[in-house]
């Protein structure tokens, strides 16, 4: 079974600070994807990585997919009140595109 | 924002009554997903569909049924409610069909209680 492990689960911090969070596993995913949700939506997609070693930036957050392919990060700059959010990592595989694991999530909460 | 719309968005029912969530979908999108959010435990999979009646269980899929008799519905039938399925249910439609690194769009979730 494959699993995906994000740390920390919560985040309190004050504005301009910044953060990373991590998500690990022990398998090997085809691409790795993040989403962010808010209160009573659903997720919607930050990034998708496929290669290893591949960074991505969107704005003040870079994401990067680790060389193994096993692992991910998402790193925000300057953090701001916006950001507060649930941000999940999800692994897919090449055999359906939707048929992801997701790992527990990361509540962030960003004070002014 | 992809058109999905999930029907009823909240529920109370008492334990052993039947369930049916429905996904609507205007997007014609080939795959549509089922999952479940729970505290903790993130958003599992619960069944998933790759076309008209073509269906498959994803991790979680005890207790659940689902059928897909058009392209743009898919409905989620628990056929008698259970406290442990009290939770958020997604559903997602897949921005790609062709394998591998596909987006999914969520929609709005449906909150369901069982007591």
């Amino acid at each position: 079974t494959q699993l995906l492990e994000q740390s920390p689960q919560f985040l309190s911090i004050q504005e301009g600070e910044n953060l990373t969070v991590y998500c690990n596993s022990s398998s090997v995913f085809s691409s790795l994807q993040w989403y962010r949700q808010e209160p009573g939506e659903g997720p919607v997609l930050l990034v998708t990585v496929v290669t290893g070693g591949e960074v991505k930036k969107l704005k003040r957050l870079t994401f990067q997919f680790g060389d193994a392919r096993k692992d991910s990060s998402l790193h925000i700059t300057a953090a701001q009140p916006g950001d507060t959010g649930l941000y999940l990592c999800a692994g897919g595989s090449s055999s359906n595109t939707g048929k992801l694991i997701f790992g527990q999530g990361t509540t962030l909460q960003v004070k002014p | 924002d992809a058109g999905i719309t999930q029907s009823p968005r909240h529920k109370v029912t008492e334990t052993g009554t039947p369930v049916t969530l429905r996904c609507h979908q205007t997007e014609n999108h080939r795959y549509m997903y089922w999952y479940r959010q729970d505290p903790g435990h993130g958003l599992r999979l619960i069944h998933y569909s790759y076309g008209v009646k073509d269906t498959d269980k994803g991790e979680v899929s005890d207790g659940y049924s689902v059928s897909r008799s058009k392209t743009e519905d898919f409905l989620l039938t628990l056929e008698s409610a259970t406290s442990s399925q009290t939770s958020v249910y997604f559903c997602a439609i897949s921005g790609s069909g062709t394998g591998g690194g596909g987006e999914l769009f969520f929609g709005e979730g449906s909150r369901l209680t069982v007591l």
